[in-house]
């Protein structure tokens, strides 16, 4: 049974920090991980998906890395902003079809 | 983003009535997923369909029920509410090996 594991749950730093978030995995068996944004009240939104040939994938300021052979990924936030507040969530499709969440990191950037 | 919309967005309902939660996308995507999110325990997968009439278990799926009759809707129902289905809803969609995206979530109170 797949199981995703974000370390920290919650994490403050100070703005202009460049930062980094945690994801691993128990399978490494795995189709694709995706990185999710989530702010209070809000559904998910998609910051950026890997799949399992890659190892890395960028949009603007953030880049997500994947080893599948270690289980990890992590999640680089260069240069935070306050706007950059949020609940951040990792999830895992296997060779079936379910995707497989991770409980979160709450990120607090202080300004 | 993809368009995906849940209906209702909020609703209370009384312990042990039967409660349906909609799922509607206009992405043609093949996957779609139903999850619940509480404080504590993350995202929980409760049910996935990977096709028309194609629906499978996930992680929480007692007490819920799930119907995929057109590729656009995906069906959630509680047979018969309980307090412990208090939650947010949230339904996601995909199509092969890409991205997962969500709706904004259906927050229901079971009292």
């Amino acid at each position: 049974k797949q199981e995703v594991t974000q370390i920290p749950a919650a994490l403050s730093v100070p703005e202009g920090e460049n930062l980094v978030l945690n994801c691993s995995f128990t399978d490494s068996a795995i189709y694709n991980l995706q990185w999710f944004r989530q702010d209070p009240g809000k559904g998910l939104t998609s910051l950026l998906l890997i799949q399992s040939s890659q190892r890395e994938q960028t949009s603007g300021r953030l880049n997500a890395s994947l080893d599948k052979s270690s289980g990890r990924s992590t999640l680089y936030i260069a240069a935070s902003q306050p706007g950059d507040s949020a609940t951040y969530l990792c999830a895992v499709k296997g060779p079936g079809d379910k995707i497989i969440f991770g409980k979160g990191t709450r990120l607090h950037i202080l300004p | 983003d993809a368009g995906i919309t849940q209906s209702p967005r909020h609703k209370v309902t009384e312990t042990g009535t039967p409660v349906t939660l909609r799922c509607h996308q206009t992405e043609n995507h093949r996957y779609m997923y139903w999850y619940r999110q509480d404080p504590g325990h993350g995202l929980r997968l409760i049910h996935y369909s990977y096709g028309v009439k194609d629906t499978d278990k996930g992680e929480v799926s007692d007490g819920y029920s799930v119907s995929r009759s057109k590729t656009e809707d995906f069906l959630l129902t509680l047979e018969s509410a309980t307090s412990s289905q208090t939650s947010v809803y949230f339904c996601a969609s995909r199509t092969e090996n890409t991205e997962a995206f969500f709706g904004q979530g259906t927050r229901l109170t079971v009292v």
